[in-house]
């Protein structure tokens, strides 16, 4: 089953803005990281924080996370057409000590040139 | 660094038949998980193996099983294939931390095994 929601399912933008994709999750979790997938290819690792942090940031990604919340949100900033891909955020459950993943469903994003 | 590699890329199987994909992790990388990817269902996680034991499994009958050799190589197998099998399988392998004794949270995956069961 998927941990949660994620909004919006599917976004348009044009090259140069900003893309925030948001992510809710259900449990007590150790980290939260995103992911993103071209075109039903592999999956690759953009983020992760943990779940006693707030902010991180990397290159053009910014992602927040509120555990009183339970949700976070992933910033793209100046997007580039290269960045039109899904993107997934993926939970660790705090009570489980493997690496078993649970994620959302999903955001395509589409960046036009 | 070679990444992770899954073979074969693309299988057509039948109902009613079984099938295996490979998995070869990261070189150090002793932990190897599995994931189904359907339009329906989304990412759903199968199993994961750390020194050649199941440490989780996800919620799929027992049709699904797995292994991990001590190369940590892994395996899946499907037996009895039914159309709704038919999936994007991803497998993904973690680095194992020597200060830690376990795997590190970041997960690198593999290309998949697109499965198509007519």
């Amino acid at each position: 089953s998927q941990q949660g929601e994620e909004d919006p399912q599917a976004l348009s933008i044009q090259e140069g803005e900003n893309a925030t994709m948001n992510c809710s999750y259900k449990t007590s979790i150790n980290n939260l990281q995103w992911y993103r997938q071209n075109s039903g290819r592999g999956l690759v690792h953009l983020i992760l924080i943990r779940s006693n942090e707030r902010e991180k940031h990397s290159g053009r990604l910014r992602v927040t996370l509120d555990t009183s919340k339970k949700s976070s949100s992933l910033l793209i900033t100046a997007s580039r057409a290269a960045d039109t891909a899904s993107y997934f955020c993926a939970t660790a459950d705090y009570n489980n000590a493997g690496n078993m993943l649970t994620f959302g469903g999903g955001t395509r994003l589409m960046v036009k040139p | 660094k070679a990444g992770v590699t899954q073979t074969p890329r693309y299988l057509i199987k039948t109902r009613g038949q079984q099938v295996t994909l490979s998995c070869s992790p990261i070189s150090g990388h002793r932990s190897v998980s599995w994931y189904q990817q359907t339009p329906g269902q989304g990412l759903q996680f199968l199993f994961e193996y750390f020194s050649e034991t199941q440490r989780n499994k996800g919620n799929f009958p027992g049709r699904f099983s797995g292994r991990q050799f001590s190369n940590s190589r892994s395996e899946m197998n499907v037996s009895t294939l039914e159309l709704g099998d038919s999936a994007l399988y991803l497998c993904a392998s973690s680095l194992f931390s020597i200060s830690t004794g376990t795997s590190t949270d970041t997960q690198y995956f593999g290309p998949g095994t697109r499965l198509t069961v007519l």
